[in-house]
């Protein structure tokens, strides 16, 4: 059962423009929803996060918003640029245990054309 | 280099043969985990270790998988006669009690059984 479903799984984009990449989970355990870039062949890197007590959070041109009542998060990039043409993952994790395993989306692959 | 590193980055094997992977954490990190990744996919939690502890197995590590942390330092992940459903990036990611839910993945080790 796929916990953590994201949309859509591919996506075009001219350079300077928004790209939105939405997610929405169903384990309301969850309680940190990070988002991962990866580039081909290489590891996921982690790009921005928040928490449920937030509904944005920006750190330069990434903005997540969070909409607790819904169970939806979303990746905004804004002025986006070819070098920003990579995977992007949402994913989530539960503090409940202490153990904090990450659960994925299927993952978005951005092309950002010039 | 201070990130998590794997090795080796890439391995072919015949179906049956045994395989064994290693990730080295970042130094001050205890947590570690295992997950895979097929093509086209979201990474998925295979094991989580706290020290030399295993804490947690996930119902995708059959029993043709072992994993080990001795010591608390590098882990290694072991599949015994592979199969060609196992071929897949293997992630491993590192994350430490003070700041629990930031984890910082390696590169990844691809396994192509042929």
């Amino acid at each position: 059962q796929q916990q953590v479903k994201q949309s859509p799984q591919s996506l075009i984009v001219q350079k300077g423009g928004i790209s939105i990449i939405n997610c929405a989970y169903e384990n309301t355990a969850f309680d940190y929803f990070p988002w991962y870039q990866q580039f081909p062949g290489k590891g996921p890197a982690l790009l921005i996060a928040i928490r449920p007590d937030v509904s944005e959070k920006k750190e330069g041109r990434f903005t997540i918003s969070f909409n607790k009542s819904a169970k939806q998060f979303s990746l905004h990039i804004m002025d986006s640029q070819p070098g920003d043409s990579a995977t992007y993952f949402c994913a989530a994790s539960s503090g409940d245990t202490g153990r904090r395993a990450l659960t994925f989306g299927s993952g978005t692959r951005l092309q950002v054309q010039p | 280099d201070t990130g998590v590193s794997q090795d080796p980055r890439h391995k072919i094997t015949k179906r049956g043969q045994n395989v064994t992977f290693r990730c080295d954490p970042i130094s001050e990190h205890n947590r570690l985990y295992w997950y895979r990744q097929t093509l086209g996919q979201g990474p998925e939690f295979l094991t989580y270790f706290q020290n030399e502890a295993q804490l947690e197995k996930s119902r995708l590590l059959s029993d043709r998988f072992s994993a080990e942390r001795p010591k608390g330092s590098f882990s290694t992940l072991e599949i015994q006669r592979t199969e060609q459903g196992d071929s897949a990036m293997y992630l491993c990611a590192s994350s430490s009690d003070r700041r629990d839910t930031e984890a910082f993945f390696g590169q990844g080790t691809r396994l192509t059984v042929v």
